[in-house]
């Protein structure tokens, strides 16, 4: 089976830092996504990575391990417009579908 | 350009009837994916859709179809509803669907079934 495993909700504070971790078990493997998802809204994409380390995109980072089944989605520079939901997908190299985490509510507070 | 589109937005229906969702991609996007969404358990892969085609599917229960025209819309059909399938249903768009293409995501229905 798939298996993505996300912690459900985290706090932080404004100004601070942030990982969202995620770790995942799949019968393969061709990337990981990390999306955002306001309440209400739609899904946006962030990042997309499939080789091992560190992709920096602006306050937001996207690490990879692949031997471990493992990433992590850190956000700096914590903004209140940051309060959303973050969601972890992982694409099956047999068939490129999308298999997803439940998402981590991330809840900033002032 | 623009983004994909869903409709209705939201929806009220009542157990045992049967619902249709639309979903129009961007221009130029040949695969559609949809999704179902509940509190609690993340998106769920419904199918994915590529030049009419449904190349990929979950595991859902037959009541749950869809097709997709030669324009690239896609339609989403729910029979005999139930209780259980109050959800927001969402449908995203990518050029091909293969590899690393970005899903594009439509803001969804709100299906809520009395």
């Amino acid at each position: 089976g798939q298996n993505i495993d996300q912690p459900t909700e985290m706090t932080a504070t404004e100004g601070a830092i942030v990982q969202i971790n995620c770790t995942y078990q799949t019968s393969g493997f061709n990337g990981l996504f990390w999306y955002q998802q306001h309440a209400g809204e739609a899904p946006t994409f962030l990042s997309y990575n499939v080789l091992d380390g560190l992709e920096e995109k602006g306050r937001f980072s996207s690490f990879l391990s692949r031997s471990k089944g493992y990433s992590y989605l850190l956000l700096k520079e914590l903004q209140m417009k940051d309060s959303a939901s973050y969601l972890c997908a992982v694409i099956l190299d047999s068939n490129y579908q999308l298999i997803w985490g439940a998402g981590t509510k991330l809840i900033i507070k002032p | 350009k623009a983004g994909v589109t869903q409709t209705p937005r939201y929806l009220i229906k009542t157990r045992g009837q049967q619902v249709t969702l639309s979903c129009s991609p961007i221009s130029g996007h040949r695969s559609v994916s949809w999704y179902q969404q509940t509190p609690g358990q993340g998106l769920q892969f419904l199918f994915e859709y590529f030049s009419e085609t449904q190349r990929n599917k979950g595991n859902f229960p037959g009541r749950f179809s869809g097709r997709q025209f030669s324009n690239s819309r896609s339609e989403m059909n729910v029979s005999t509803l139930e209780l259980g399938d109050s959800a927001l249903y969402l449908c995203a768009s990518t050029l091909t669907g293969i590899g690393a293409d970005t899903q594009y995501f439509g803001p969804g229905t709100r299906l809520t079934v009395l």
